[in-house]
């Protein structure tokens, strides 16, 4: 069965600290992972990452992908408390024909709380 | 550019009803997918249509069913509803599957569905 382990489940920091989140695979037909922020309802997205190696940097904000050792990490530094919300990993699945074909499977979110 | 959205943003229903619930995608995206995100659970893929024909779904009884529009719109129709039906139901959009890159998906706003 496909499955999408992130860590740590909640995460409580102060404005200016660096936090790491984890997110770790094991999945069948691996097309690339996906980095969400969801504050209330829609997530927003943040990364796609389909190669090992590659860092991803949007700001405060990385991610880089380790196919090899089938885990991610999203990094925020100098947080804020606006960056207080659920931080989802998802796998995107699939070759044409398969049954996991063009679904993301999702992990089960991190919470952070960013305190002033 | 507008983005995915959905209606209504809330809705309630009594056991054994149904319930309607509609998605439209980002001008120029053909594929819809539909996401459940009950509470304390993760976001469970539903369904996914591109071109007006489901190439997939999760793990949901037949009484979840939906279909697509040839302005890619779509409509998700949940019947006889269970009290655990009770979630955030998320509409994502991405582009054509097959360009590596492009297959992002975009989520909505959600529409949360209350089973009394």
């Amino acid at each position: 069965e496909d499955k999408v382990v992130q860590s740590p489940l909640s995460l409580v920091v102060h404005e200016g600290d660096t936090v790491t989140l984890n997110c770790s695979y094991e999945v069948t037909n691996f097309r690339s992972l996906l980095w969400y922020k969801q504050e209330k309802k829609a997530p927003t997205f943040l990364f796609m990452l389909t190669s090992s190696g590659i860092e991803k940097k949007s700001g405060r904000l990385s991610s880089i992908l380790d196919k090899k050792e089938l885990f991610s990490i999203l990094n925020i530094t100098a947080t804020q408390t606006g960056d207080s919300a659920v931080y989802l990993c998802a796998v995107l699945l699939g070759t044409s024909g398969g049954t996991s074909y063009g679904k993301l499977t999702f992990g089960q979110g991190t919470i952070l709380t960013v305190h002033p | 550019e507008a983005g995915v959205t959905q209606s209504p943003t809330h809705l309630i229903k009594t056991r054994g009803q149904q319930a309607t619930l509609r998605c439209s995608p980002i001008s120029g995206h053909t594929s819809v997918y539909w996401y459940q995100q009950a509470l304390g659970l993760g976001l469970q893929f539903l369904l996914w249509y591109d071109e007006g024909e489901e190439r997939n779904r999760g793990n949901f009884p037949p009484r979840f069913s939906g279909r697509q529009f040839p302005n890619y719109s779509s409509e998700l129709n949940v019947n006889a509803l269970e009290l655990e039906d009770s979630a955030l139901y998320l509409c994502a959009s991405s582009s054509t599957w097959d360009r590596d890159g492009t297959d992002t998906q975009y989520f909505g706003p959600g529409t949360r569905l209350t089973v009394l």
